[in-house]
């Protein structure tokens, strides 16, 4: 894997349903791996920083893990609700805190 | 509520006219960034600075592009000479200087070159 690389793209969910997402980086270079909250016309809020293999971060009912073995955080949500709606990025941090994005997992959480 | 303030968050402006985006860093943040987001891609990094420093520039930062950040407090950053393909969001963040540090972002300047 060359780039930080998200899926799926875009996910419509029930009010209710947990869902979760991949972000995939190189393992090379690695500092840090963060997720975002995007939502439109605000600014990306942060979630989580996670630095180590093997970590576990959760807020509320948003948790994510962290294996930088393998190259992947997967972001977990638990009974999604509307106000979840919003798109989620995941970047990798390497040297000089400079962050590589993903292009972002659009969520739809229908009432 | 003392986040990332950028301005102005919205900007129209024909081709061939310079434009200049501001922002105001959370205060005692040693690193400022700038980032480019366009319509379904995340954001690309552009530059950064520790304190007044300019430490590193992305490829992406054509001539054309200026980024100043006097004395350590606030940035700017300048576009000279606006071509159609600057349409995009600018987007500054700050952080204190250390890996893993949380990212704090602004709410983005749109740029639109007509």
């Amino acid at each position: 894997i060359l780039n930080v690389e998200q899926s799926p793209q875009s996910l419509h969910v029930q009010e209710g349903d947990s869902t979760n997402f991949t972000c995939s980086f190189p393992s090379s270079n690695f500092y840090a791996l963060h997720w975002y909250r995007w939502e439109t016309a605000k600014s990306p809020e942060a979630l989580f920083v996670m630095t180590l293999n093997g970590d576990e971060k959760k807020k509320g009912r948003i948790s994510a893990t962290l294996n930088t073995k393998e190259g992947y955080s997967y972001l977990y949500i638990k009974g999604s609700q509307p106000e979840d709606s919003a798109t989620y990025l995941c970047a990798q941090e390497t040297s000089g805190s400079r962050l590589t994005f993903g292009e972002g997992t659009q969520l739809t959480v229908n009432p | 509520d003392t986040g990332v303030s950028q301005n102005p968050r919205h900007k129209i402006t024909k081709r061939g006219q310079n434009v200049t985006f501001r922002c105001d860093p959370i205060s005692e943040h040693n690193r400022l960034y700038w980032y480019r987001q366009t319509l379904g891609q995340g954001p690309e990094f552009l530059t950064y600075f520790q304190n007044e420093a300019q430490l590193e520039k992305s490829r992406l930062l054509s001539d054309r592009f200026s980024a100043e950040r006097p004395k350590g407090s606030f940035s700017t950053l300048e576009i000279q000479r606006t071509e159609q393909g600057d349409s995009a969001m600018y987007l500054c963040a700050s952080s204190l200087a250390g890996v893993g540090d949380t990212i704090y972002f602004g709410e983005g300047s749109w740029l639109t070159v007509v």
